[in-house]
């Protein structure tokens, strides 16, 4: 398997901006989860879908994010407008619920730079 | 809020000198403790997944333990080599959920 797999790696944008992200998770993974990584916060998550509906959404910061899984095999994290604070590295993670007691699979991550 | 702690946040140790560190968690509602390895600019990767009291793993010089009437888990790491210079996280998973809590991260700087 390819793992999950994130894009894109690097994302450099101006303030204003709209960014996505995107995300494929392991295929057959029930469980799908966006975090960020923050020098201040560590690894805080923003939000999980459970066969693509999503569960808790209350690490989202605030309204300018947004994200949503259409399919088993796609999700998305949206920031509009991008704000210099958004800057961080950004990781997907997906998991099996019946393995290994919720061991998450994480993607390589996007680094996000807003100017 | 479910508080996962873990300390201390970095440490320094000399190649070959054994080391350990800790990790504290809710005593209630337990379901599964994680190790994760972290190297800068990777993706965490799991090391070790523990979940009855008392569970020890072990994968090379790398070892835990877990206490779950406590709330702790414990990492070593023998004979410490710089390969193993990461950041090691755990996270706390909770019975009825399917969402881990990771702690902060003991960033382990091996000086040769």
């Amino acid at each position: 398997d390819a793992g999950v797999i994130q894009s894109p790696r690097h994302e450099v944008t101006e303030m204003g901006q709209e960014v996505t992200l995107r995300c494929k998770p392991i295929s057959g993974h029930d469980y799908l989860f966006w975090y960020r990584q923050t020098m201040m916060r560590g690894l805080e998550l923003l939000i999980y879908f459970n066969n693509n509906v999503p569960i808790d959404d209350s690490g989202m910061p605030e309204d300018r994010f947004s994200a949503k899984m259409p399919n088993a095999s796609f999700s998305t994290l949206k920031i509009q407008p991008s704000e210099p604070r958004d800057s961080a590295v950004y990781f997907c993670a997906s998991s099996l619920a019946r393995n290994r007691a919720y061991e998450q699979y994480f993607g390589p991550g996007t680094r996000l730079t807003v100017t | 809020i479910l508080n996962v702690e873990q300390s201390p946040q970095s440490l320094h140790v000399q190649e070959g000198d054994s080391t350990n560190f800790t990790c504290s968690f809710p005593s209630s509602n337990f379901y599964a403790l994680h190790w994760y390895r972290w190297e800068t600019a990777k993706s965490p990767e799991a090391l070790f997944v523990m979940t009855l009291n008392g569970d020890e793993k072990k994968k090379g010089r790398i070892s835990a333990t877990l206490n779950t009437k406590e709330g702790y888990s414990y990492l070593y790491i023998k004979g410490s080599q710089p390969e193993d210079s990461a950041t090691y996280l755990c996270a706390f998973g909770r019975a009825a959920g399917n969402k881990l809590t990771f702690g902060g991260g003991t960033r382990v700087l091996v000086k040769p």
